[in-house]
């Protein structure tokens, strides 16, 4: 079963644009991270916050954690084409490796 | 540093067939994944295994699907016999022993006809 919810299902931004979408989770959890993956291809890893931090930067990448909620958010600063593709958030317990991901946001940065 | 491998690419086949995925995943990584991803949804766990051992495979159809890492570094991942709604990508992914992260290989497209 999916973890997590995310909203918007999808997005449509312009270049140059911000891009922000929200994960909800149901369970505790020990980390969570968010993946890309582009049409055809498998998933990348973007970004883990752990769950004792409420947020955590990487580049362009913005990632907030708020526990009490059950809900992180990604925010894509300054977003370009290469960044259309869709976002996925996963979340791991404590002691367990398996990961359970949400159902993702469609991403389109037009030019 | 290669990737995670899989093939083939794509498949297709008629239900009731079989058919099976392969993957090698990244050189020294301990751990290995197999998911099913359908269209519009995130990936969903099928089995996970440690080495060549089996931690989790709570999702897995066992009735249909089946899977084996014999020497602790490939594997395959059968199905048998196929049906219309196991059409999906099955996602390969592995990470090293105690990792957070899962590197994912490209995927098998599988449509079931």
């Amino acid at each position: 079963s999916q973890q997590g919810e995310e909203d918007p299902q999808a997005l449509s931004i312009q270049e140059g644009e911000n891009a922000t979408m929200n994960c909800s989770y149901k369970t505790s959890i020990n980390n969570l991270q968010w993946y890309r993956q582009n049409s055809g291809r498998g998933l990348v890893h973007l970004i883990l916050i752990r769950s004792n931090e409420r947020e955590k930067h990487s580049g362009r990448l913005r990632v907030t954690l708020d526990t009490s909620k059950k809900s992180s958010s990604l925010l894509i600063t300054a977003s370009r084409a290469a960044d259309t593709a869709s976002y996925f958030c996963a979340t791991d317990a404590y002691l367990a490796s398996k990961l359970t991901f949400g159902t993702g946001t469609r991403l389109q940065v037009t030019l | 540093e290669a990737g995670v491998a899989q093939s083939p690419r794509y498949k297709i086949i008629e239900k009731r067939q079989s058919v099976a995925f392969w993957c090698n995943p990244i050189s020294g990584h301990a751990t290995l994944y197999w998911y099913q991803q359908i269209l519009g949804q995130g990936p969903k766990l099928l089995i996970q295994f440690q080495n060549n051992g089996v931690v989790d495979d709570s999702q897995l159809p066992k009735d249909r699907f089946s899977a084996e890492r014999l020497k602790g570094v490939d594997s395959t991942l059968k199905i048998q016999p196929a049906k219309l709604e196991d059409s999906a990508v099955y996602l390969c992914a592995s990470s090293p022993a105690g990792g957070n992260i899962q590197y994912f290989g490209a995927g098998t497209r599988l449509s079931v006809l």
